[in-house]
């Protein structure tokens, strides 16, 4: 089965530094990888995935993130944080066999002025 | 324009009283899923659905129940609400893990 473990639970940066948020995934293939962004009261809004080829992938918003399978990684990251950042950001996995994600515990992000 | 609905967004409601939580997808999906999220930010699989008259339970035991009658329509439902219940209830779905989730605004359940 797999998992996912988001290390940090809360990072705050200031307005315009560069972000790293961490994930590491447990799979015995390579998976299907994504991020989720939620802002306070809202749903979860995909921000990215992977599922093949280059491993650096666009997303929305200016985020972008990196798979690492020596590394079982996938962290997402920012060059310049704007306030609108600020939210809770989810990793999840998926098995390129199956029908349900698994979720990481998430990561809160708050950002300074 | 496809989407995810759930009504109500906030529910304040007594304790022992019924409630369903609605849940309605326009995509055609046949995959649905309920979560619960907890003010620690954790999301619990609570119930999903892979198409009509298919439900399971998810990792999280919960006292609710689920129904899926038509491919659009996954509404859960609380007997009897109790203020352990009290919570975040997401509905997301799905087409194909590829595709990942598509995910509703939630509803915010207190039980007093």
């Amino acid at each position: 089965a797999q998992s996912v473990t988001q290390p940090d639970i809360h990072i705050t940066v200031s307005e315009g530094a560069s972000l790293e948020l961490r994930c590491n995934y447990s799979y015995g293939a390579t998976p299907y990888l994504f991020w989720y962004v939620q802002s306070p009261g809202q749903g979860l809004q995909l921000l990215l995935k992977y599922f093949s080829g280059d491993t650096l992938v666009q997303g929305i918003k200016g985020f972008e993130a990196e798979f690492k399978r020596s590394q079982s990684s996938f962290n997402l990251r920012k060059p310049s944080v704007h306030w609108s950042d600020a939210a809770e950001y989810f990793c999840a996995v998926g098995a390129r066999s199956g029908d349900k994600l698994t979720f990481g515990t998430g990561t809160r992000l708050a950002v300074r002025p | 324009e496809a989407d995810i609905y759930q009504t109500p967004r906030y529910l304040v409601i007594g304790t022992g009283k019924k409630i369903t939580l609605e849940c309605s997808q326009t995509m055609g999906h046949d995959k649905m899923y309920w979560y619960q999220q907890d003010p620690g930010m954790e999301l619990h699989l609570i119930h999903y659905s892979y198409g009509v008259n298919s439900t399971e339970k998810g990792d999280l035991s919960s006292e609710s129940t689920v129904s899926r009658i038509r491919t659009e329509h996954f509404p859960l439902t609380l007997e009897s609400a109790r203020p352990s219940h009290t919570s975040q209830y997401l509905c997301a779905s799905s087409d194909n893990v590829y595709y990942g989730y598509t995910f509703g605004s939630g509803t915010r359940l207190t039980v007093v």
